[in-house]
């Protein structure tokens, strides 16, 4: 059975790092793109990269450009989002989702990381 | 590659047919997948390729359409089907719909 299971909810101050993770089993991680998508408080759905684990080979949407890393460690199946400087608008639940084969759709979801950046 | 959704909301009754519209600003094939987001869940991929119900989606789901113009419709609806519905495209990277909202009436 596929499974994505994330880390759990984060609550920091803005201008404090933050590195999350996304960890799958069940399939062949590595042969795989892992896409993160982000949702804002009450809003849709948005695509911020994705990353190949087999060889960290990363995809990043112009929106996200430069604000987060995406990053995987396919020796332990598991892909990261960070950032280096929370910002009160990163408040927002990030998803993990594994692609699937034709790269066109996501087919399996993790449960989501609730991230709460206050000042 | 904007795709944009109608209706936003969509108020029917269980037993009802529903169909939602998600239009791309240029053409993306089939490459279009349809989802559905139940509140406090994450998303749940229902339909690929424009056309291809995912594995366990029931029968009563089915996704039409290609290049711009591609519909969802659910037969009859039943009570766990309300919820909210995204489109997403990846003839172009990805971007997905603003979603529309099947509320019960």
């Amino acid at each position: 059975e596929v499974q994505l299971v994330q880390s759990g909810a984060e609550v920091k101050k803005t201008g404090e790092s933050l590195k999350i993770s996304c960890k799958g089993s069940g399939y062949r991680f590595a042969n795989y793109w892992i896409g993160w998508v982000r949702q804002m408080p009450g809003k849709g759905l948005e695509w911020m990269g994705i990353i190949y684990p087999g060889d960290s080979e990363t995809r990043n949407s112009p929106s996200f450009q430069g604000q987060v890393t995406i990053s995987a460690d396919k020796s332990i199946a598991t892909a990261y989002l960070q950032w280096s400087s929370l910002k009160a608008s990163d408040t927002a639940i990030y998803y993990c989702a594994r692609i699937d084969d034709d790269g066109s759709a996501f087919d399996f979801w993790g449960p989501g990381t609730k991230v709460t950046v206050s000042s | 590659i904007v795709l944009t959704q109608s209706p936003a909301t969509l108020s029917l009754s269980p037993g009802e047919r529903a169909t939602l519209s998600c239009r791309a600003s240029r053409s993306v094939s089939t490459s279009l997948a349809w989802y559905q987001q139940r509140p406090g869940q994450a998303p749940r991929l229902l339909i690929y390729d424009a056309s291809k119900r995912a594995t366990g989606i029931p029968a009563r789901f089915s996704g039409s359409g290609s290049g711009t113009d591609f519909t969802l419709t659910i037969s009859s609806l039943e009570p766990e089907d309300f919820a909210v519905y995204y489109c997403q495209q990846r003839s172009d990277w990805y971007t997905f719909g603003q979603g529309t909202k099947l509320e019960i009436k």
